[in-house]
C-alpha cells in the first residue's frame, strides 16, 4: 500500500523564523516528488518539485534522501503568508501518470 | 487560462439523492483527475483518465460512484444514490505529462454535503 507520511502538527513558528518539516514515503521505487500549499478551504498548489540533489527556490528549499526514504522542506526567514497546510506528494512511476500520493500535510502556523 | 473549472462549488443534498459533479480541465491537459479530501483520509485518488479514457478506477469507494469523461473539456463524477459518509470535498485536477516534473492543476473543488 502507497504510504506518505507527515507530522499533521501544527507547527507556531514566530516571523522570521526558519522552520522544516519531513515527509516519509513508504514505496523505494517512487520515482517524483513535490511539496504542495493548501490554504484554508482552497485547493492544493504545487509549491515545487523536489530533485535528487535538492533544489532551492527564493526562501524554500526541498531535499530528497532516497535511502532514508524522506524529503525535507525548509523555509527560512517566515511570513505570516507562509501559514498554510504543505502537503508532501509522491509519484511512484518513471513514466505516465499513475496518479499522485498525498500525505495528510503539515499545518504551519506563523505568529507574529 | 482559465485554470480548472468544478461546478458546482457547493452542494448540500439528502441522503438517497443522485449528484453531479462537473470538471472542465485546461485546455490541452491530457490527463484528469478526481480526488476526495475527508480531514480522516486526507486527499484520496478516485480515478483518472488519459485522453478521456479511464486508466484507474480503483481509487473509487463502491459502485454508487462513476466518473465520465465524453470528451476533452468536460468530466463528471456521480453519485447515485449519495450518503452522508460521502460528505467531502471533491476536487478535478488536470496534468499535461510532457511538462516534465509535472505536478497538477487543481481546479477549486466541490464540496459535498450529504444529510
Amino acid at each position: 500500500r502507497k504510504e506518505v507520511e507527515q507530522d499533521p502538527g501544527p507547527f507556531n513558528v514566530p516571523e522570521g523564523a526558519t522552520v522544516a518539516f519531513n515527509c516519509t514515503y513508504s514505496n523505494s521505487a517512487s520515482q517524483s516528488f513535490f511539496w504542495y500549499r493548501q490554504d484554508c478551504r482552497k485547493e492544493p498548489k504545487l509549491l515545487m518539485s523536489v530533485y535528487s540533489s535538492g533544489n532551492e527556490d527564493g526562501r524554500f528549499t526541498a531535499q530528497l534522501n532516497r535511502a532514508s526514504q524522506y524529503i525535507s522542506l525548509l523555509i527560512r526567514d517566515s511570513k505570516l503568508s507562509d501559514s498554510a497546510t504543505y502537503l508532501c506528494v509522491v509519484r511512484e512511476s518513471g513514466g505516465g501518470a499513475d496518479g499522485l500520493t498525498f500525505g495528510k500535510g503539515t499545518h504551519l502556523i506563523i505568529q507574529p | 487560462d482559465a485554470g480548472v473549472i468544478q461546478s458546482p462549488r457547493h452542494e448540500v443534498t439528502e441522503m438517497g439523492q443522485e449528484v453531479t459533479l462537473r470538471c472542465k480541465p485546461i485546455s490541452g491537459h491530457d490527463y484528469l483527475f478526481w480526488y476526495r479530501q475527508t480531514m480522516m483520509r486526507g486527499l484520496e485518488l478516485l480515478i483518472y483518465f488519459n485522453n478521456n479514457v479511464p486508466i484507474d478506477d480503483s481509487g473509487m469507494p463502491e459502485d454508487r460512484f462513476s466518473a465520465k469523461m465524453p470528451n476533452a473539456s468536460f468530466s463528471t463524477l456521480k453519485i447515485q444514490p449519495s450518503e452522508p459518509r460521502d460528505s467531502a470535498v471533491y476536487f478535478c485536477a488536470s496534468s499535461r505529462l510532457t511538462s516534465g516534473n509535472y505536478g497538477y492543476t487543481f481546479g477549486s473543488g466541490t464540496r459535498l454535503t450529504v444529510v
